[in-house]
């Protein structure tokens, strides 16, 4: 299977603490997103992340790549109850593969 | 208000019988794409389609067959829906290719018997 590996596959952790999701992937990339999903809902992009950039910032997201070790990680700080949620990261121009994603639980 | 519909949203069928989910986009957007979503195995790509009449294959497309007749519209058609098609799908679309933000419709839930 081509499909990228988040890990962990799950995750709680109390609000107001940090969460970091990895993402490896087999091949080589132009880019990796990732996403979020909240319960059986439509994914919500989240970043871009490009294979000349190492590190990439949204509000309390922030995104690294490390294309030597062809990985990705998610940090979110200062969780919220509202980040409960399935994360995933996904690779690819035209054909996409997404990962298995990870559920993140915050608990209150 | 830009977005993307499909329909239906909850489908049950048996063996056999031929069904259509229908998606459509608002944004003008080149870039469309179907996804099955299964438990524990995340989201997979069916098909997906560069531009009007351009379609190609994901990582899943047995089974399944699209048109992309119109820009706006990108149908997913199960010619003879089999049980293990029973999942969750996705259609999205993003401006030019999957490199840029794909936008998501709400999702279909379907039941094969």
């Amino acid at each position: 299977s081509q499909q990228g590996e988040e890990d962990p596959q799950a995750l709680s952790i109390q609000e107001g603490e940090n969460a970091t999701m990895n993402c490896s992937y087999k091949t080589s990339i132009n880019n990796l997103q990732w996403y979020r999903q909240n319960s059986g809902r439509g994914l919500v992009h989240l970043i871009l992340i490009r294979s000349n950039e190492r590190e990439k910032h949204s509000g309390r997201l922030r995104v690294t790549l490390d294309t030597s070790k062809k990985s990705s990680s998610l940090l979110i700080t200062a969780s919220r109850a509202a980040d409960t949620a399935s994360y995933f990261c996904a690779k690819g121009d035209d054909k996409i593969i997404f990962g298995k994603g990870t559920r993140l639980h915050i608990l209150p | 208000e830009a977005q993307v519909t499909q329909n239906p949203r909850y489908l049950i069928t048996v063996t056999g019988k031929k069904l259509t989910v229908t998606c459509s986009q608002n944004m003008n957007h080149e870039y469309m794409s179907w996804y099955r979503q299964d438990p524990g195995l995340g989201l997979r790509q069916i098909y997906y389609s560069m531009n009007v009449e351009v379609t190609d294959k994901g990582d899943v497309p047995e089974g399944y067959k699209v048109s992309r007749k119109e820009k706006r519209n990108f149908p997913l058609i199960l010619e003879s829906p089999s049980p293990n098609q029973t999942s969750l799908y996705f259609c999205a679309s993003s401006l030019s290719s999957g490199m840029n933000e794909q936008f998501f419709g709400p999702g279909t839930r379907l039941t094969v018997l």
